[in-house]
């Protein structure tokens, strides 16, 4: 079955830090592979997204994620955390190019920034 | 401003009185879909639609009923509710294609007491 994993409930980073949010997922095919971040009574929001190409993706709010084939992960990172980044992350993986492909989502990382 | 809408943001209703949460896209996006959100869950999808007219069930799609009359409206009814429908609803949108990112509105908080 198709799958995407997110196996921190939660990531505890102090500000200035680098920080890495983990996600990995098991589709067949070459997927393409998103990142989402939630900030509290808001809708999702676009991160980043891998289709093909440079295996490390630059995204919104200098975030960045590197896609690894061999390890089927996209993990999502910042070189240096800040308050404001606390939020609600997903990540979510499309199995193909088709109109009805299905995004799956991650259960969702909860980023806290400590001052 | 190109955006996804939803009404209403907030509900509480009783159990059996029936509803309808609105979702409107202003982007001439093909695609739409309806999310629960339950924590530790993530998202799950309930319905979604590929172009007007043409819609069919996610994941958990038992409860729910949609339409799809025009291209930009798709509207999440409850029939029937139950407590158990008790979640945080969004309504997102993208383009045909699968590598295309999708948008989602601001979310509907429903409690069924």
């Amino acid at each position: 079955a198709q799958s995407v994993a997110q196996p921190e409930d939660q990531v505890n980073v102090a500000e200035g830090n680098p920080l890495t949010v983990k996600c990995t997922y098991s589709v067949s095919g070459n997927p393409y592979l998103f990142w989402y971040v939630q900030y509290p009574n808001r809708g999702l929001q676009f991160l980043l997204k891998y289709i093909t190409g440079d295996n490390l993706v630059k995204g919104s709010y200098g975030f960045e994620a590197e896609f690894n084939k061999s390890q089927t992960s996209f993990h999502l990172k910042k070189p240096s955390a800040l308050v404001s980044d606390s939020a609600l992350y997903f990540c979510a993986v499309s199995p193909g190019y088709s109109s009805a492909s299905k995004i799956i989502f991650g259960s969702g990382t909860r980023l806290s920034i400590r001052p | 401003e190109a955006q996804v809408t939803q009404n209403p943001r907030y509900l509480i209703t009783v159990t059996g009185k029936k509803l309808t949460v609105t979702c409107s896209q202003n982007m001439n996006h093909e695609y739409m879909s309806w999310y629960r959100q339950d924590p530790g869950l993530g998202l799950r999808q309930i319905y979604y639609s590929m172009n007007v007219e043409v819609t069919d069930k996610g994941d958990v799609p038992e409860g729910y009923k949609v339409s799809r009359k025009e291209k930009r409206n798709f509207p999440l009814i409850l029939e029937s509710p139950s407590p158990n429908q008790t979640s945080l609803y969004f309504c997102a949108s993208r383009l045909a294609g699968g590598l295309n990112t999708q948008y989602f509105g601001p979310g509907t908080r429903l409690t069924v007491l």
